[in-house]
């Protein structure tokens, strides 16, 4: 079955710094990769995507290429803010995220301080 | 656009008694979601629909969880009897068929 693996959290940052927050996966077909974002207190926001190798997706300053050779949809900024403070979670789909229900990994929280 | 509405944004029930949580998806999505996220099991998907059809239920976790969607502008999630372990976050989610999910802001469920 499909999997999602990120790394453990949290992350903590100073303001500015450069941000990885790595993401592999496991797929039986050629799924389509996600990266969500969650404030505090609200629901999923779809921060990028990318639906084939070597596609880069990016949003908001945020950045992370579709690596099929190393399974891998790592996200990436250059200078992270304290409005940055999230938690991220990686994901993929089958079908491109419509038809059938994405897997998600754990999630990833990124405090980011002044 | 409204976004995905659902409710009530927070329950609190007792053990034993029935719930009933509530999806509007976006007008015009095709296909509606229902997540669980816990801080043990994160995320999960419990059961989406096409069409108003439902296609895959096989991440609903027992008999005494069930959904419906009558027509494609209303879900509903029902837990009875609701039990201490169900107490998460349920989150509804709606997208044009084969494309991006949208997702509601979720409602934080505890039963005592």
């Amino acid at each position: 079955g499909n999997s999602v693996t990120q790394m453990e959290g949290p992350v903590t940052l100073s303001e500015e710094a450069f941000l990885t927050i790595n993401c592999t996966y496991t797929a039986t077909g050629y799924p389509s990769l996600f990266w969500y974002v969650q404030y505090p207190g609200e629901g999923l926001q779809l921060l990028l995507k990318a639906t084939k190798a070597d596609d880069k997706g990016s949003n908001k300053g945020f950045e992370a290429t579709y690596r099929k050779e190393t399974t891998s949809f790592h996200l990436e900024k250059g200078s992270v803010q304290v409005s940055d403070s999230a938690v991220y979670f990686c994901a993929l789909s089958d079908s491109g995220g419509g038809a059938d229900g994405l897997t998600f990994g754990k999630g990833t929280h990124l405090i980011i301080q002044p | 656009d409204a976004g995905v509405i659902q409710s009530p944004r927070h329950e609190v029930t007792e053990m034993g008694q029935e719930v009933t949580l509530r999806c509007k998806p976006i007008s015009g999505h095709n296909s509606l979601f229902w997540y669980r996220q816990t801080m043990m099991r994160g995320l999960e998907l419990l059961i989406y629909f096409n069409n108003n059809v439902p296609i895959d239920d096989s991440g609903m976790p027992e008999d005494r969880f069930s959904a419906k969607m009558p027509n494609a502008s209303f879900s509903t999630l029902k837990i009875q009897p609701s039990e201490p372990r169900d107490s998460a976050v349920y989150f509804c989610a709606s997208s044009p068929l084969r494309d991006t999910q949208y997702f509601g802001p979720g409602t934080r469920l505890t039963v005592l």
